[in-house]
């Protein structure tokens, strides 16, 4: 079984701060590892995926995250925070078995970007 | 290219009813899947369906079916509605059945059972 944790419902910073959104999951077999953007009344927006190339992966808007294994950790991070990266943020995983899938997603984090 | 579309954007149901949504992928994208987003349970994966056939289920009742036709647009139905399907339905697609490809997702509808 594959379940994914995001720490913190909300996340607060100011305006030009680090961003940094935890993820941790577990999986039995290598995952393949994602985080979404939601914002209002919007369905989800890729930021950046990992499937077993680099460990760093840079994405859409200035966003990266990093793949550690022996943490079982995707925590997202950017480094100066905009007005506009408010928004509900997911981290899912999923892994692959016979050539099915199904992915989980966590509970999301609500960043809260402050002026 | 269009994005995915899905219809209705909002649905006010009562109990006992039953609903059909309605998600039409990007051009090309032969994979819909459909999820269940509410403020108690998150975002759970419904189902998948790839060229017709459905990939692969999650943990929901029977009540929960889809069908895909043959232009990969995608229809979920919901029979004998309860209060605690109340949710955002979004779907996804991509251009196959992989585990690496982006998932793009529609707007959602949003489904009130009263």
């Amino acid at each position: 079984a594959q379940s994914v944790t995001q720490l913190g419902s909300h996340v607060s910073v100011s305006e030009g701060a680090l961003v940094l959104l935890r993820c941790n999951y577990s999986s039995s077999v290598p995952p393949y590892l994602f985080w979404y953007v939601q914002y209002p009344n919007q369905g989800l927006q890729l930021l950046l995926k990992y499937t077993s190339a680099a460990t760093l992966v840079k994405g859409i808007n200035g966003f990266e995250a990093e793949f550690k294994k022996s943490e079982t950790s995707f925590h997202l991070t950017k480094p100066s925070a905009h007005m506009s990266d408010a928004a509900e943020y997911f981290c899912a995983v999923t892994t692959t078995s016979g050539g099915s899938y199904i992915p989980t997603f966590g509970r999301g984090t609500s960043l809260i970007v402050h002026p | 290219k269009a994005g995915v579309t899905q219809t209705p954007r909002y649905l006010i149901k009562t109990r006992g009813q039953q609903v059909t949504l309605s998600c039409s992928p990007i051009s090309g994208h032969r994979s819909v899947s459909w999820y269940q987003q509410t403020p108690g349970q998150g975002l759970q994966f419904l189902f998948e369906y790839f060229s017709e056939t459905q990939r692969n289920k999650g943990n929901f009742p029977g009540r929960f079916s889809g069908r895909q036709f043959s232009n990969s647009r995608s229809e979920m139905n919901v029979s004998t509605l309860e209060l605690g399907d109340s949710a955002l339905y979004l779907c996804a697609s991509t251009r196959d059945s992989q585990t690496t490809d982006t998932q793009y997702f529609g707007p959602g509808t949003r489904l009130t059972v009263l």
